[in-house]
């Protein structure tokens, strides 16, 4: 299995920061036929489903607010988050889809300073 | 516009097995592929299986092999689940989530969840 490593457990931040959130794949997610990355990035609120915000590791799902920026490649990939808001204090997850089974981060709790 | 709706909270007892479906509109079912996920609350997300509406195959985490069965109903756009055996491991909220593509793909629509509890 593909071991999603993601850091840090929890960030504090105040509004306006910017924040970066780190996965670390076991494996590379590239898939040779395509050149993509299959590395996705979900946004969770409590009491709610995930939320794509970005796949293919960087390319960002229509309507997600442009401060959410995802980048990486071989193993390591990094969820940045600029000029925090209000709304953005949710758990963050990474998610390999390259092979069975598909894999999640153990998650990120953005929290309020 | 695509929805996935999953049904209600389920409360049952240790040793017994519960259905829970996801209906879905807003798309070609019938061509399309869904994967269920496990989340225990206050834990990350494991992926239990997929299957391809299309013709019932089915592809599982070796985890939840003889816990999980997926089946579909494409007259009417539902994909279900069953779990059997049920212990108080299995308390958890459960999802469906539509995943793009032709498989091994990212998923982009998710049902709101359900909630099982085993407990006696």
């Amino acid at each position: 299995d593909i071991v999603m490593t993601q850091s840090p457990f929890s960030l504090a931040v105040s509004e306006g920061e910017m924040v970066t959130i780190n996965c670390k794949s076991s494996q590379s997610p590239l898939s040779s036929g395509n050149q993509k990355n299959y590395l996705a990035w979900y946004q969770q609120k409590p009491g709610q489903s995930p939320k794509l915000l970005i796949y293919y590791a960087s390319t960002r799902r229509s309507g997600v607010p442009d401060r959410f920026i995802g980048s990486g490649s071989g193993t390591d990939f990094t969820l940045t988050i600029s000029d925090v808001q209000a709304e953005d204090l949710a758990d963050y997850y990474c998610l390999q889809h390259y092979s069975y089974p598909y894999t999640f981060g153990a998650g990120t709790k953005l929290e309020l300073k | 516009q695509v929805k996935l709706q999953q049904s209600g909270a389920e409360l049952v007892k240790p040793g017994a097995s519960v259905k829970l479906s996801c209906k879905t509109s807003g798309y070609t079912f019938s061509t399309s592929y869904m994967s269920w996920f496990k989340q225990i609350p206050g834990q990350s997300i494991e992926w239990i299986g997929m299957i391809y509406a299309g013709d019932g195959g089915t592809g599982y985490n070796q985890k939840f092999k003889g816990k999980a069965t997926l089946t579909v109903d494409t007259s009417s756009s539902t994909a279900y689940m069953d779990l059997s055996s049920l212990t108080t491991e299995d308390s958890a909220v459960y999802f469906c989530a539509r995943e793009v593509g032709d498989g091994y793909d990212y998923f982009d629509y998710w049902g709101q969840g359900v909630m099982v509890t085993v407990s006696s």
